[in-house]
């Protein structure tokens, strides 16, 4: 049981460049996240899902994209990075909004 | 906005000592959850409340909810260096948003 998985666990971009963040979990959750931590602050909410083929908007959705084909994989799409989104990035999951949140070791974005 | 405020932001204290940390909020939740990350480390769930509860414990933690002044505390008693972390609490508002908003978090620093 490997819980909640990402990668790549470190990368570096240039501005402009695209990119997809992977995320899988194996609990058969429904619900499942993405957040970004900048430096000595809490999490923002980018998008998160209930249930295969089903997402919607956090607080900073702007720049990024979800899809959810599947219960198992939530990938996070950077559509063309910019040095704002220099962050670290973690995905989450839960049976439901409602239940704790299991975390992933996070991806640490480096956009130059 | 929607987001849970934590205080202090940093807490130093000596093993042995109890810590304690608080949220507040301004609307109406479902639950308070509370998160500890160690540095640079994913999050890792403590204790989650419901609003119909008004208190609960887990080891050396107790969790209080008073939402009649929006508030949650969080309490370390006999803390250990090892407790040095930030900790976060997450705040699932009602009105069917689904969505799990963070606060800023309290550093706390627990010296031997």
């Amino acid at each position: 049981n490997a819980g909640v998985t990402q990668t790549p666990k470190f990368q570096v971009l240039k501005t402009g460049q695209s990119m997809t963040l992977q995320c899988a979990q194996d609990m058969n959750h429904e619900y499942m996240s993405w957040y970004r931590q900048d430096p000595g602050m809490g999490l923002r909410l980018i998008h998160y899902s209930v249930g295969a083929g089903i997402t919607d908007q956090g607080e900073v959705p702007n720049g990024y994209n979800v899809s959810r084909s599947t219960t198992e994989d939530f990938p996070l799409r950077l559509l063309s990075a910019a040095p704002s989104q220099t962050s670290v990035y973690f995905c989450a999951s839960g049976g439901t909004a409602n239940n704790e949140q299991f975390f992933g070791p996070g991806t640490r974005l480096t956009v130059l | 906005s929607q987001q849970g405020e934590e205080d202090p932001q940093a807490l130093s204290i000596q093993e042995g000592e109890n810590a304690t940390m608080n949220c507040s909020y301004k609307t109406s939740i479902n639950n308070l959850q509370w998160y500890r990350q160690n540095s640079g480390r994913g999050l890792v769930h403590l204790i989650l409340i419901r609003s119909n509860e008004r208190e609960k414990h887990s080891g050396r933690l107790r969790v209080t909810l008073d939402t009649s002044k929006k508030s949650s505390s969080l309490l370390i008693t006999a803390s250990r260096a090892a407790d040095t972390a930030s900790y976060f609490c997450a705040i699932l508002f009602s009105g069917g948003y689904n969505k799990l908003i963070f606060g800023a978090g309290t550093r706390l620093a627990v010296h031997p």
